[in-house]
């Protein structure tokens, strides 16, 4: 069975930058890598998504190798606000189509 | 536009009877996915509708079942239900689906305890 596994928690302060990595050995080949974040109480807020190489919005940037079978998320300047717990996602393949595999999610701790 | 509205919220049932969970995805989005959330094995995808077919299956018994309706809105079904159906059940609408580059955006859940 395809395992997704990232680091299951992640300690940080204000203004340092996170690097969380998502180790996806086989997914599927069209599909895209996508990140989420998630507070106490709430459903995952979308924070980035990629195919390969690097991606970079707003708040975050995705680092994606050559092989696609990790995935490093970049949060730069944390704050706060951030803690949250951390999700990657990917598509993985099986009898019934394209099953989205979630890692087990890093919870990040932000301290001032 | 309207988020992504689930319910009830909160639900208690015991063992054995059966649950139907509703879904209401953001308006023009056709694709609906539900998810499981538990403490143990964290999120792990149900299955996903699109244009009231399912396109895609996560590995759950035949317990939990699922429609879409015309509307995109969806629900969800569990018959049976043990105490390890307890979660979070989490639902995530899309424009086109879940394959390729498509953002979900979820729903903030149905709590479901089972006793």
């Amino acid at each position: 069975l395809a395992k997704t596994t990232q680091p299951i928690s992640m300690d940080s302060y204000e203004g340092q930058e996170v690097n969380i990595t998502c180790s996806h050995n086989n997914i599927a080949t069209n599909d895209y890598i996508t990140w989420y974040q998630q507070f106490p109480s709430q459903g995952p807020r979308f924070i980035i998504q990629g195919y390969k190489t690097k991606v970079t919005n707003e708040v975050a940037s995705l680092f994606i190798p050559a092989d696609r079978k990790s995935s490093t998320l970049s949060l730069p300047r944390v704050s706060l606000s951030d803690t949250a717990v951390y999700y990657c996602l990917v598509g993985v393949l099986n009898n019934a189509g394209n099953m989205l595999t979630f890692g087990g999610g890093t919870r990040l701790m932000v301290k001032p | 536009k309207a988020g992504v509205t689930q319910t009830p919220r909160y639900l208690i049932k015991t063992r054995g009877q059966q649950v139907t969970l509703s879904c209401s995805p953001i308006s023009g989005h056709r694709s609906v996915s539900w998810y499981q959330q538990t403490p143990g094995q964290g999120l792990q995808f149900l299955f996903e509708y699109f244009s009231e077919t399912q396109r895609n299956k996560g590995n759950f018994p035949g317990r939990f079942s699922g429609r879409q309706f015309s509307n995109s809105r969806s629900e969800m079904n569990v018959s049976t239900l043990e105490l390890g159906d307890s979660a979070l059940y989490l639902c995530a609408s899309s424009p086109t689906g879940t394959s390729g580059h498509n953002e979900q955006f979820f729903g903030p859940g149905t709590r479901l305890t089972v006793l």
